[in-house]
């Protein structure tokens, strides 16, 4: 069965940096796009960057670009997120999700970033 | 950016009753909608997209409409494991995004 383990959250100070990992398995990962979307503490969810298969073609939502990268190993069934300059609000959990069509059909339990001094 | 309001914020209902979800997108989405079912402490999960496809494995009880701006989310006798927060989703076509709303929740009466 589809299988997607985020890792990386932590404590961190504004301005800090961390760098999200999600291991895939259970499904081809190199015949799938890929997202990251993040909860906040009030439950809102929000997408945050979605690569190709090949990572040649990523977007950001307007609220992370210039912040935030994404970027995937095929190799490793692996996607990972940069997140740089943190800020209070930036703390949420933090899942990956695997995308099919215009959707997200399999979401990971999430890794939780917090945001402060 | 499309926006999507979701009504109501919280619905109180007793096991066996029908639920009823609204969706509004701001601008016209066509049939291009997606629910999702969060239970407490778990993980979002897809139920419907395509405005009314079910998922894999998604019971017969729930059922999606709608199109244009208005979609509908009905859970026609809820069940004890039911009780959690829905939401919709859609993706806008250029630039590509994706937006969520804000979420109903659905909690025993």
């Amino acid at each position: 069965q589809v299988q997607l383990v985020e890792s990386g959250g932590d404590l961190v100070t504004p301005g800090g940096s961390l760098r999200l990992s999600c291991a895939a398995s259970g499904f081809t990962f190199t015949d799938y796009y890929m997202s990251w979307i993040r909860q906040t503490p009030g439950k809102r969810l929000e997408w945050l960057a979605y690569i190709s298969t090949s990572g040649n073609t990523i977007y950001y939502a307007d609220s992370v670009k210039g912040r935030f990268t994404i970027s995937r190993d095929n190799a490793k069934s692996s996607v990972f997120l940069q997140i740089n300059s943190l800020s209070a609000d930036d703390s949420a959990v933090y899942y990956c999700a695997k995308n099919v069509l215009r959707y997200f059909d399999s979401w990971g339990q999430g890794t939780l970033v917090t945001v402060s001094s | 950016e499309i926006v999507l309001t979701q009504s109501p914020a919280t619905l109180s209902l007793s096991p066996g009753e029908r639920a009823t979800l609204s969706c509004r997108a701001s601008q016209s989405i066509s049939t291009y909608l997606a629910w999702y079912q969060q239970i407490p402490g778990q993980t979002p999960r897809l139920l419907i997209y395509d405005a009314s496809k079910r998922a894999t494995g998604i019971p017969a009880r729930f059922s999606g409409s709608g199109s244009g701006t208005d979609f509908t989310l009905t859970i026609s006798s809820l069940e004890p494991e039911d009780f959690a927060v829905y939401y919709c989703q859609q993706r806008s076509e250029w630039p590509p995004s994706w937006t969520f709303g804000q979420g109903t929740k659905v909690e025993i009466k």
